[in-house]
């Protein structure tokens, strides 16, 4: 079964750090391009970070840019988003999500989500 | 606010057809054919329901129907089911310095 599994959220405190995981099962993980998405209490779907399959390309939000690192390791089928000076506004679910390819070799949407990790920032 | 720009709630009945848009600008929507719609129902994951434009994932009901013209995109739901109901957001690839953007997300009702 294809999955990706999140874990490392938690309560933090403004200023804090935090580093999340996307454990990946079930497809062969290093052919893909990964993304983390997240969604504030209450709110809509807000793209994170990109990462190519081989971690050479990296892309991130405006709102996350250079507070936030995505890294990936592909021996361990694994993703994640090291967060740092978290704000209250970075509260939110973090969702890891596979980028889906098309037939000329394009990323086209996001395919496969995980459950999501929640991660509150306040004092 | 929401890059893209969808309608907060939509409702119909049973065996009817809901259409929900999608409108973002020559950078987003307009000039790529990048479009995906998602299902979120209460507490789970979004799942993907249509994917370039008007392309539907394997184990997607036919229901489901996508289409653009211009800079909106729309997302169809025929023959409404009670399990239709639940939050819908559309997305779209960018030029900007963000690769991604979000629709703020459409609620459906079924009456």
């Amino acid at each position: 079964e294809v999955q990706l599994v999140e874990s490392g959220g938690g309560l933090v405190q403004p200023g804090g750090s935090l580093r999340l995981s996307c454990a990946a099962s079930g497809f062969t993980f290093s052919s893909y391009e990964m993304n983390w998405v997240r969604q504030a209490p209450g709110k809509g779907l807000e793209w994170v970070s990109y990462i190519s399959s081989s971690g050479s390309t990296i892309y991130y939000a405006d709102s996350v840019k250079g507070r936030f690192t995505i890294s990936r390791d592909n021996a361990k089928n694994s993703l994640y988003l090291q967060m740092n000076s978290l704000r209250a506004e970075d509260t939110a679910v973090y969702y890891c999500a596979r980028s889906m390819i098309d037939d000329y070799g394009d990323d086209c949407a996001f395919d496969i989500w995980g459950q999501g990790t929640m991660v509150t920032v306040s004092s | 606010q929401s890059a893209l720009t969808q309608p907060a709630s939509v409702s119909g009945s049973p065996g009817q057809s809901i259409t929900i848009s999608c409108t973002g600008t020559s950078s987003d929507v307009g000039g790529y054919n990048y479009v995906s719609w998602y299902q979120q129902h209460p507490g789970k994951a979004p799942k993907l329901m249509i994917y370039e434009v008007s392309n539907r994932p394997s184990g997607v009901s036919n229901r489901f129907s996508g289409s653009k013209s211009g800079n909106t995109a729309s997302l169809t739901i025929s023959g409404l089911q009670a399990e239709d109901e639940a939050d819908y957001y559309c997305s779209s690839y960018t030029s900007s310095s963000t690769l991604w953007v979000f629709g703020g997300g459409t609620k459906l009702t079924v009456l």
